[in-house]
């Protein structure tokens, strides 16, 4: 079975430096695909960035970036210039490629606050 | 926003009596999930489905059951609610296998 594990529960950033959150997941799978989602306070779940495993260039959406690591089967979310905005939960979550089904994993989440 | 609602958004309820919860979808996608959220435990897949009337459990199914009778719809049943069974409850729609995954406004539940 597929699993998401987020090791840091809280983390926290003063604004405008850069902040690393850390995703590890374990899978048989060769072909599969990965999410970072935030969820501010108000509960509504937001993707941040997506990668595909059998692309080896890391993603990247404006100030959002990953480190994808498929042999060591990590997937971290670097936040730069960090904002009081990207105050929130976020969630690592990991996809496989199954035809009919096609279970969507999550981990525990970290929950990120950027001090002023 | 996509489309996607899920009722009700609160709902009190007492141990033992049967719950079920609603998840609207007006965008034609093929995969819905249901999840709760806990603290410490993020999001735990319940059930999800596949197509009309193709379901299958998730990691957290006991005590729940789903029916997909329509495209646009995806039902989440406690057939007798239990206080373990407090939670929020996230719907969830994608297009297909590695698109984006929009996801409902929660729905909270407390049994008492």
């Amino acid at each position: 079975a597929q699993t998401v594990t987020q090791s840091q529960p809280e983390m926290s950033v003063q604004e405008a430096e850069t902040v690393t959150l850390s995703c590890t997941y374990d899978t048989s799978e060769n072909n599969y695909y990965l999410f970072w989602y935030k969820q501010p306070p108000s509960r509504q779940m937001i993707l941040v960035i997506r990668q595909e495993a059998y692309k080896q260039q890391n993603a990247t959406e404006n100030r959002f970036s990953v480190n994808f690591q498929k042999a060591a089967k990590s997937f971290s979310l670097k936040i730069s210039d960090s904002q009081l905005g990207d105050t929130a939960m976020y969630f690592c979550a990991f996809g496989t490629y199954g035809g009919a089904t096609n279970k969507l994993i999550f981990g525990t989440g970290t929950l990120l606050a950027v001090q002023p | 926003d996509a489309g996607i609602t899920q009722s009700p958004r609160h709902k009190v309820t007492e141990t033992g009596t049967p719950v079920t919860l609603r998840c609207h979808q007006t965008e034609n996608h093929r995969y819905m999930y249901w999840y709760r959220q806990d603290p410490g435990h993020g999001l735990r897949l319940i059930h999800y489905s596949y197509g009309v009337k193709d379901t299958d459990k998730g990691e957290v199914s006991d005590g729940y059951s789903v029916s997909r009778s329509k495209t646009e719809d995806f039902l989440l049943t406690l057939e007798s609610a239990t206080s373990s069974q407090t939670s929020v409850y996230f719907c969830a729609i994608k297009r297909s296998e590695n698109t984006e995954a929009f996801f409902g406004q929660g729905t909270r539940l407390t049994v008492v």
